[in-house]
Order: structure tokens, then C-alpha cells, then sequence
């Protein structure tokens, strides 16, 4: 089992949907989660960062966590073309340093 | 955000040659990383450093090495690039504080023949 795992998709959503896409991971102890954007050729960036169970809001994207279940979500909402891209969840590893683990990503298709 | 810049952003080069890739942020963030990502897959740690003359390997095997003589630069060399190193590297810096949040350089992508 992989410690962090995402569905590879792609996800295809029309534009102005909703998009939800999830996340899995298997270390209890994970306290900071992340979800980074990354277009094809480029590098990730940063979209939104969740500590505590509940839900996170940021504009039109909204992060989900539940640490009992662990899962971690992020919803867009009114979904643009713009958006298609590859989303990487990223989840701290225990013992400090910052280290993150990486999800190999869900490719959202946001289509007119 | 942080300022991380990364160069050169390509580099074809042939087998057998030595060399380095420059990372460098503005921030002063005390944390840096190094990953290699192929085309399609997953981000994978292959160095970090907690500060200045402190280096660790990551999770992901790699030939390369790298050094930080300095808070904002964190080169990585190959001594001997070939064609199993062609991949993207990325660089990202963190500051020591409860967010853990990484900020990534633009990458380089590195083709060896």
C-alpha cells in the first residue's frame, strides 16, 4: 500500500462543475497536509494547506480533512478550463524536518 | 511565498560529464529539497538539508550529491551524468515553522544522451 494514494484519473469535469478530488493516507500521525497544482512541464504550486479536521476555504477551493478516516479532499468549485491540471496531494512525514511524502497526482480535465 | 530560483532550466548533455544544478532562494528558509520527478509520476526526495554543512539523503536512491555552504544555495552535482539520470529535478525551500509548507523552484529538466 502506498503511503499516500490518489486516483490517477483523469477526473473530467464540465466547466462550472464542481470537482472533488481525493486523498488517502496511511501514517497516523501525519499532521500537515497539502495540495499542490502542477501543469504539465511545470512545477507544483501550492493551492491550499489544512492542520485540523474540518474543512479549509480559500476562494473557490475548498480543503477537507478527516484524520480519523484519513482522508484529505479538495473540492473547486465553478470549475474553469484554467484548472485542468495535475493535482499532488502531500502529507508531512512523522519525525519532523518538513519531509513530505507525495500522491503520484489526479489529472483534472475541465472541459467547455 | 518564496523566491526559489533554479538554473539551468534545460540541459542536454552527454554521456560521461560532470554537473551541477543551481538552486537558490531569497527567503532565508533554512530547509531545502531536492526531488526527481519522470514525466507522469511521482515526486521523489532525494536530498534535503536542515541548514548550513547539513545534508541528508532522501527516500529515492540517487548518485547524485549536493552541499550548502550557504543558508540560500543548495547545488546538486551528477559526476557522471547518464542516460538513467534524464528526469525533471526540482528544487523547494521550507522555513522552521509550524506550516511545513514547501515552495518549489521552476525545475530542470535534464536530458542526458
Amino acid at each position: 500500500q502506498k503511503e499516500v494514494e490518489q486516483n490517477s484519473g483523469p477526473l473530467s469535469v464540465p466547466e462550472g462543475a464542481i470537482a472533488s478530488l481525493n486523498c488517502t493516507y496511511s501514517d497516523r500521525v501525519s499532521q500537515s497536509f497539502f495540495w499542490y497544482r502542477q501543469y504539465s512541464g511545470k512545477s507544483p504550486e501550492l493551492i491550499m494547506s489544512i492542520y485540523s479536521n474540518g474543512d479549509k476555504e480559500d476562494g473557490r477551493f475548498t480543503a477537507q480533512l478527516n484524520k480519523a478516516s484519513q482522508y484529505v479532499s479538495l473540492l473547486i468549485r465553478d470549475s474553469q478550463p484554467s484548472d485542468s491540471a495535475t493535482y499532488l496531494c502531500a502529507v508531512t512525514q512523522p519525525g519532523g524536518y518538513n519531509k513530505l511524502i507525495f500522491g503520484a497526482g489526479t489529472r483534472l480535465a475541465v472541459h467547455p | 511565498e518564496a523566491d526559489i530560483y533554479q538554473t539551468p532550466r534545460y540541459l542536454v548533455i552527454g554521456t560521461g560529464k560532470k554537473i551541477t544544478l543551481e538552486c537558490s532562494q531569497t527567503m532565508g528558509h533554512d530547509k531545502m529539497y531536492w526531488y526527481q520527478q519522470d514525466p507522469g509520476m511521482e515526486l521523489h526526495l532525494i536530498h534535503y538539508s536542515y541548514g548550513v554543512n547539513s545534508t541528508e539523503k532522501g527516500d529515492l536512491s540517487s548518485e547524485s550529491t549536493v552541499s550548502r555552504i550557504r543558508t540560500e544555495h543548495f547545488p546538486l552535482t551528477l559526476e557522471s551524468a547518464r542516460p538513467s539520470h534524464t528526469s525533471q529535478y526540482l528544487c523547494a525551500s521550507s522555513v522552521s515553522v509550524s506550516t511545513d509548507t514547501q515552495y518549489f523552484g521552476p525545475g530542470t529538466r535534464l536530458t542526458v544522451l
